[in-house]
């Protein structure tokens, strides 16, 4: 079966300090995988998407970068994290053939202090 | 400007009291309009995916429904578990890999 991991499920980190979320997707080949900020009364912010292995697009300008470093696999990573950055990171990926329905990791509340 | 406008912003339901929820969007060429359920903590579950105007799509208690300018989500006869935030998506047809999203219809059906 298709499912999708994320993990940390929460995280809380202080100011400047590094960040890594892990996506990953079982059960299909070459997905597109993206990731998605959620801030409470903003909805959801595109972040990063990518197509295939080293390709992705940026939607934000910011201190967050992304990597797609095996086919099934997008990290979300930050040098220095900011107090703005705090918000509930989700992953989503586009099974083959589902045209651009988008299904969802469970997320990860990221705290910074 | 692609735009997608969610109302209300909230809603209060008694169980069994049916009413519908309003997504409005601006796009210059839909190619899909979706519908997501959002539980508190938790990601969006996808819901349906409607692509041209009279198409509608149905899932127990839920009835999507698509024009040219809007679409809403009729809940009928709601149960406490319906309780969720709504999010409506739409997808331009020059970019199709991108989604532009609502802010969401937070429901609350009361028992």
């Amino acid at each position: 079966s298709q499912t999708i991991h994320q993990w940390p499920a929460t995280l809380v980190q202080p100011v400047g300090s590094p960040l890594s979320l892990e996506c990953t997707v079982e059960g299909t080949s070459n997905p597109n995988l993206y990731w998605y900020r959620q801030a409470a009364g903003r909805g959801l912010q595109l972040l990063f998407y990518s197509v295939g292995i080293g390709q992705i697009s940026s939607e934000v300008p910011q201190n967050l970068s992304a990597s797609r470093p095996q086919d099934r696999q997008f990290i979300l990573s930050s040098k220095k994290l900011l107090l703005s950055d705090s918000g509930f990171y989700l992953c989503a990926w586009v099974p083959l053939g589902r045209d651009n329905e988008q299904f969802f990791g469970p997320g990860t509340r990221l705290t910074v202090l | 400007e692609d735009q997608v406008t969610q109302s209300p912003e909230a809603l209060r339901l008694q169980e069994g009291e049916s009413s519908s929820l309003n997504c409005s969007y601006t796009v210059s060429g839909l190619r899909g309009l979706f519908w997501y359920r959002q539980d508190p903590g938790k990601g969006p579950e996808f819901l349906f995916t409607l692509y041209s105007a009279g198409e509608e799509k149905e899932k127990e208690r839920l009835k999507a429904t698509l024009t040219k300018k809007e679409s809403f989500l009729h809940i009928t006869a709601p149960k406490p578990e319906d309780s969720a935030t709504y999010l409506c998506a739409v997808q331009n047809a020059g970019n199709n890999r991108k989604l532009i999203w609502g802010l969401g219809t937070s429901l609350a059906v009361n028992p």
